[in-house]
């Protein structure tokens, strides 16, 4: 396992479809966690797992964004009735907290979505 | 206003200059991350930190926990660290994480 991997790398769509990103996490990191990136911006948090549990839902998570992590492994992110607004790089990373509650974040290359 | 300010936005250096960029927080932390995104989006982290000092290489990050700030140096810069250097925050009341904006960094031959 050589690190964080997401699938697709590129997602272009029309508006109103839906979209589903995977993530897959370094084998042994209980901890997942999604963010959104926009052009110039740095990553907003979107929502966090630990093990299949979704801890965290931030507040820019609208209804049509669904996030699972089924197994605790692998994670999908879905985006119901795309909007422009959607277009985005959608970042994914793991962690593990070995030593109490401090971690290192690993990150994946990202799903660049267009919705247009 | 952002939990998590940087300055500079923009900055461009020769080579060989010392580089200092700047984070400030508003929020209590379990620890302080600096992570350089290049052209194309990768992340990497660089540093954690939830006290004072580290080093690794040509770079050095320091905390001051009680102002609430941090700076991550870099020292004889070369083109090739030229990138984003994101500054972001483990909030110490839940899990959510803040992020800055970003400096972006261009060091010139």
């Amino acid at each position: 396992d050589t690190g964080v991997s997401q699938d697709p790398r590129h997602k272009i769509t029309k508006r109103g479809q839906n979209v589903t990103f995977r993530c897959d996490p370094i084998s042994e990191h209980n901890r997942l966690y999604w963010y959104r990136q926009t052009l110039g911006q740095g990553p907003e948090f979107l929502t966090y797992f630990q093990n299949e549990a979704q801890l965290e839902k931030s507040r820019l998570l609208s209804d049509r964004f669904s996030a699972e992590r089924p197994k605790g492994s692998f994670s999908t992110l879905e985006i119901q009735r795309t909007e422009q607004g959607d277009s985005a790089m959608y970042l994914c990373a793991s962690s593990s907290p070995r030593t109490g509650p401090l971690e290192t974040q690993y990150f994946g290359p990202g799903t660049r979505l267009l919705v247009l | 206003k952002n939990e998590v300010e940087q300055s500079p936005q923009n900055l461009t250096a020769q080579e060989g200059e010392f580089i200092t960029i700047n984070c400030s927080y508003s929020v209590g932390i379990s620890a302080l991350h600096w992570l350089q995104q290049h052209p194309g989006g990768g992340i990497v982290s660089l540093f954690m930190l939830s006290s004072g000092k580290k080093k690794h290489g040509r770079l050095i990050a320091t905390i001051n926990i009680q102002e609430k700030h941090s700076s991550l140096h870099i020292t004889a810069s070369h083109p090739r660290d030229s990138a984003v250097y994101i500054c972001a925050v483990g909030s110490n009341t839940g899990n959510q994480f803040y992020f800055g904006t970003g400096t972006s960094l261009t060091v010139i031959p």
